[in-house]
């Protein structure tokens, strides 16, 4: 298998949930990302990892809580989310972050929806 | 920092038709520049690039080419099929220290009839 895989494609959660989305690379990239994309507005850039380092949290509430336990996996867990957090969250993955030479390589997503 | 900026949707276009979205930038130093596209339902998929000025990036009947003297990189492709439709997104990744991160646009949306 090759890409990037998320998982799962779509989520229905309640408020008081907790439940995990997974992201998986299998293209060696060191760099791991996580996006969320709500309608009409553009893509945010939530969290980056580095070689499984935090190295960007970009304001996020802390009801989103990243975790990287290696180069391949990148998961978020979510707690207590509100309905405003349902959007596509999606995740991709780099080479050297220092590269700008490099795109990025995204996964199909998960759709959330918070009820 | 860094920007992006890229012509306001939609964009609705019969077949056939030729297509440009414009697409601007700021950046200090030399960025690569990037279209990704994203069909309904899925996530951004790498369309084509360009790392220097003057570089035309090409797939799939698209092109962009990398103007430094206009900072800009308008995707063109001149005749569209149904099958182009979906939201194109123009982006930049900057050279050196923290500039790492790919800034993307807001996003266009083309719809082309049959």
């Amino acid at each position: 298998e090759t890409g990037v895989t998320q998982t799962p494609r779509h989520l229905v959660m309640g408020m008081t949930n907790k439940k995990s989305l997974k992201c998986e690379q299998h293209l060696g990239h060191n760099a791991m990302y996580w996006y969320k994309q709500s309608a009409k507005k553009p893509l945010e850039l939530m969290f980056v990892y580095s070689l499984e380092e935090r190295v960007e949290n970009n304001s996020v509430p802390s009801r989103f809580s990243p975790e990287c336990p290696n180069s391949s996996h990148l998961f978020l867990h979510l707690h207590t989310l509100q309905p405003e957090d349902s959007a596509l969250y999606l995740c991709a993955s780099s080479q050297d972050p220092r590269l700008a030479n490099y795109g990025y390589t995204f996964g199909s997503g998960t759709r959330l929806t918070v009820v | 920092g860094n920007s992006v900026t890229q012509m306001e949707g939609p964009v609705t276009l019969s077949e056939e038709a030729f297509l440009t979205i414009n697409c601007t930038y700021t950046a200090t130093g030399y960025p690569s520049l990037f279209w990704y596209v994203q069909y309904p339902g899925e996530g951004l998929q790498l369309l084509l690039k360009a790392t220097k000025a003057d570089d035309k990036g090409s797939n799939k009947g698209f092109e962009a080419t990398y103007r430094k003297e206009t900072t800009s990189f308008h995707l063109e492709k001149g005749s569209v099929q149904v099958s182009d439709s979906a939201v194109y997104f123009c982006a930049l990744r900057g050279s050196g220290g923290s500039n790492y991160k790919l800034t993307f646009g807001k996003g266009t949306l083309l719809t082309v009839n049959p």
